[in-house]
């Protein structure tokens, strides 16, 4: 059975104090694994797709990268509209390509 | 920027109704799916369907549940009999076909609330 373990949480920083969200997976062979944002009340925003380890996805504040067994979502510099909750999902071979979402990270910039 | 659409935004019925949940995908999309988040909880699937017929279900996707696509935009998803823990927001999803095309594109959810 696919997994997927986020860490933290939650994580509160102060505007501007970079840091990395934590995705962790098991999956039979992994097609793709991707990061969404969700607001609250909102339906989840693709925001990565990362396909291989070693590879690495930019758009603007964030950064994500992949290993064979997790990835990172890292956020340099953030502001306060950077708060939502990161979702992480995975997606295996031989499947109907659905995704196997994580609890997610609920981020807070305060400013 | 074209977008998944649901409706209605918010919706409230009694134990045992029949509902049904709209959704318009992506125009030159091809694969959908049907995702649903109880408060608090992770994102679910529940459906996959392409080619008019289901391609993959999950356990909680039971005979209660159906999905069509009636004509050439809508996707529906129905409820026949709905009980309590049906409650949650319930997010349609669309990709495109191709290589690397594997990113679902979500609405923006219809709140199932039932009473």
């Amino acid at each position: 059975e696919d997994q997927v373990t986020q860490s933290p949480e939650a994580l509160r920083l102060q505007e501007g104090e970079s840091s990395s969200l934590n995705c962790s997976y098991t999956v039979s062979g992994l097609r793709g694994l991707f990061w969404y944002r969700q607001d609250p009340g909102k339906g989840p925003e693709f925001l990565f797709t990362l396909y291989s380890a070693g590879e690495e996805k930019e758009k603007e504040r964030l950064k994500a990268t992949l290993t064979k067994k997790e990835s990172f979502l890292h956020i340099t510099a953030p502001k306060p509209e950077d708060s939502a909750t990161y979702l992480c999902a995975v997606q295996a071979y031989g499947s109907a390509r659905q995704l196997t979402f994580g609890s997610g990270t609920q981020l807070t910039v305060l400013p | 920027e074209p977008e998944v659409t649901q409706t209605p935004s918010h919706q409230v019925t009694q134990m045992g109704q029949e509902v049904i949940l709209r959704c318009v995908p992506i125009s030159n999309h091809l694969y959908f799916y049907w995702y649903r988040q109880i408060l608090g909880q992770k994102v679910e699937f529940l459906v996959s369907f392409y080619n008019n017929e289901i391609s993959e279900k999950s356990e909680i996707f039971d005979d209660q549940f159906s999905v069509e696509r009636p004509d050439g935009s809508n996707f529906t998803l129905k409820i026949r009999s709905t009980k309590l823990e049906d409650s949650a927001m319930y997010f349609c999803a669309s990709r495109g076909q191709g290589a690397g095309a594997y990113e679902q594109y979500f609405g923006p959810g219809t709140r199932l609330t039932v009473t």
